[in-house]
């Protein structure tokens, strides 16, 4: 079963504009991640916020994380058309491994 | 630095043969993982490894097998292909055996199976 849950599942947007997805997660968490996956290929890592953060940059994008309600936001701003992707976010459920549960991500499409 | 491939990248084969996808990772990472991607679920954890012969189940882990006598490999064998088994199958590492999730992952360019 998905620990996360990803929201929309397909956004359109134009060229310059934010794009924004959200994540729920279930279980108490380390950490939570954001990956991308362009079409055909593997999953490439963006970003990790860990439980005792509120929110994270990195370039054009934004995380935060809200442990208490369980959720995450990815804010990517600017958008390029090269930002058209899938995006996940992955939880590592508090478990020890490095075992992340994915959820079944957001498909971004930047129109130019 | 070919950090981490996959082989093959594109395979189809018959209902009830045994398939086996190659993982190799150039980092020495401790962990791998084989996820399989399918329209609707994501990805899904199949088995993963902490250390060279070290294995674990995943949560979809039924009709695989897999075997890590070397940190760099990491193969995985269907046993008897069935057509559920079609799916996209991404190999990935990720480096400390110390850090509890907190490290990240690197994934390969993934391999497409076809089971007729």
């Amino acid at each position: 079963s998905q620990q996360g849950e990803e929201d929309p599942q397909a956004l359109s947007i134009q060229e310059g504009e934010n794009a924004t997805m959200n994540c729920s997660y279930k279980t108490s968490i380390n950490n939570l991640q954001w990956y991308r996956q362009n079409s055909g290929r593997g999953l490439v890592h963006l970003i990790l916020i860990r439980s005792n953060e509120r929110e994270k940059h990195s370039g054009r994008l934004r995380v935060t994380l809200d442990t208490s309600k369980k959720s995450s936001s990815l804010l990517i701003t600017a958008s390029r058309a090269a930002d058209t992707a899938s995006y996940f976010c992955a939880t590592d459920a508090g478990e020890y491994g490095n075992k992340l549960v994915f959820g079944a991500g957001t498909i971004l499409r930047v129109k130019s | 630095d070919a950090g981490i491939t996959q082989s093959p990248r594109y395979k189809i084969t018959e209902t009830g043969r045994q398939v086996t996808l190659m993982c190799h990772q150039t980092w020495s990472h401790s962990y791998m993982f084989w996820y399989r991607q399918d329209l609707g679920h994501g990805l899904r954890l199949i088995y993963y490894s902490a250390a060279a012969d070290i294995t674990d189940k995943g949560e979809v882990p039924d009709g695989y097998v897999v075997s890590r006598s070397k940190t760099e490999n990491f193969p995985l064998t269907l046993e008897s292909a069935t057509r559920s088994q079609t799916s996209v199958y991404f190999c990935a590492s990720s480096g400390s055996w110390a850090l509890r999730g907190t490290d990240t992952q690197y994934f390969g360019p993934g391999t497409r199976l076809t089971v007729l």
